[in-house]
C-alpha cells in the first residue's frame, strides 16, 4: 500500500512570497490532517478534513494561511505572504474510519519550508 | 487545553543500556496515548499505542504502559541499538471524537546510540 506523499520536499522563499503544498492521502482515508512541526517542537495540527469538509481549524492562522481538499483526495496548503516564523516542517497524515475510533494516523514525509 | 509534557533530552546510550523517556500528559476524560519514532530524514511512524487504563502497547522490544493514577506513558525498552536513534514523540487524542481524533504531541525526546 502506498503512503501518503507530499511534494516538494523542500522550499526555500522570501518573505512575503507564497508558497503552496501538496498532499495525497493513503487511498480511502476519509480524514486527513496538516500539521506544523518547527524545529525542537512537536508537530501542531493546523486542519482537519474529513471527506472534503473541515472539521477543526481553529488553529489555522487565517490571515495568511488557507487549504483545501477538493474531491476529498488530495490537498493543497498554502501560505501567502510567509513569514519568517513559517520555517517548519509541514506533515500531512491521513487517517481511515473505521469500525473503532482511535485508527492510526499515517504520516508523508513532510515539506520543509525555509523563509529568508 | 490537553498537553504533553516530555522529559527534556536530548538523552545518549550506549547500545544495549536500558532507556526510559517519561511522558506526562493533561486532558480531560481517558484519551487514548502513542509513541511516535522519527527516524533522521523519515516522516513520523506509530510506535505503539494504548486506548485504556493500564494497556500496555508494545512493539520492536519498546513497552509503555497507561497510568491514569499517574497520568503517565512512559517509554521504556530493555536493551537499546544504534539503530533505535531517532527522535520520540508521545502523543495523546481526546475520547469521544468520533471524527476528529487530532493528535496532540510533546516537544520530543532526541535519543543518540553509540556502539
Amino acid at each position: 500500500e502506498a503512503g501518503v506523499a507530499q511534494s516538494p520536499r523542500y522550499k526555500i522563499i522570501e518573505k512575503r512570497q507564497s508558497v503552496a503544498f501538496w498532499c495525497n492521502p493513503i487511498s480511502g482515508h476519509a480524514t486527513l490532517y496538516w500539521y506544523q512541526q518547527i524545529l525542537g517542537q512537536g508537530p501542531k495540527l493546523l486542519i482537519q478534513f474529513q471527506n472534503n469538509g473541515v472539521v477543526d481549524d481553529s488553529q489555522l492562522p487565517k490571515d495568511r494561511f488557507s487549504a483545501e481538499r477538493l474531491k476529498g483526495v488530495d490537498s493543497t496548503l498554502k501560505i501567502q505572504p510567509a513569514k519568517l516564523e513559517d520555517s517548519a516542517v509541514y506533515l500531512c497524515a491521513s487517517r481511515s474510519l473505521g469500525t473503532g475510533w482511535v485508527e492510526t494516523q499515517y504520516f508523508g514525509p513532510g515539506t520543509r519550508l525555509l523563509v529568508l | 487545553g490537553d498537553s504533553v509534557t516530555q522529559m527534556e533530552g536530548p538523552v545518549t546510550l550506549s547500545e544495549e543500556a536500558f532507556l526510559t523517556i517519561n511522558c506526562t500528559y493533561t486532558a480531560t476524560g481517558y484519551p487514548s496515548l502513542f509513541w511516535y519514532v522519527q527516524y533522521p530524514g523519515e516522516g513520523l511512524q506509530l510506535l505503539l499505542k494504548a486506548t485504556k487504563a493500564d494497556d500496555k502497547g508494545s512493539n520492536k522490544g519498546f513497552e509503555a504502559t497507561y497510568r491514569k493514577e499517574t497520568t503517565s506513558f512512559h517509554l521504556e525498552k530493555g536493551s537499546v541499538q544504534v539503530s533505535d536513534s531517532a527522535v520520540y514523540f508521545c502523543a495523546l487524542t481526546p475520547r469521544g471524537e468520533t471524527s476528529g481524533s487530532r493528535l496532540t504531541f510533546g516537544e520530543g525526546t532526541q535519543l543518540t546510540v553509540n556502539p
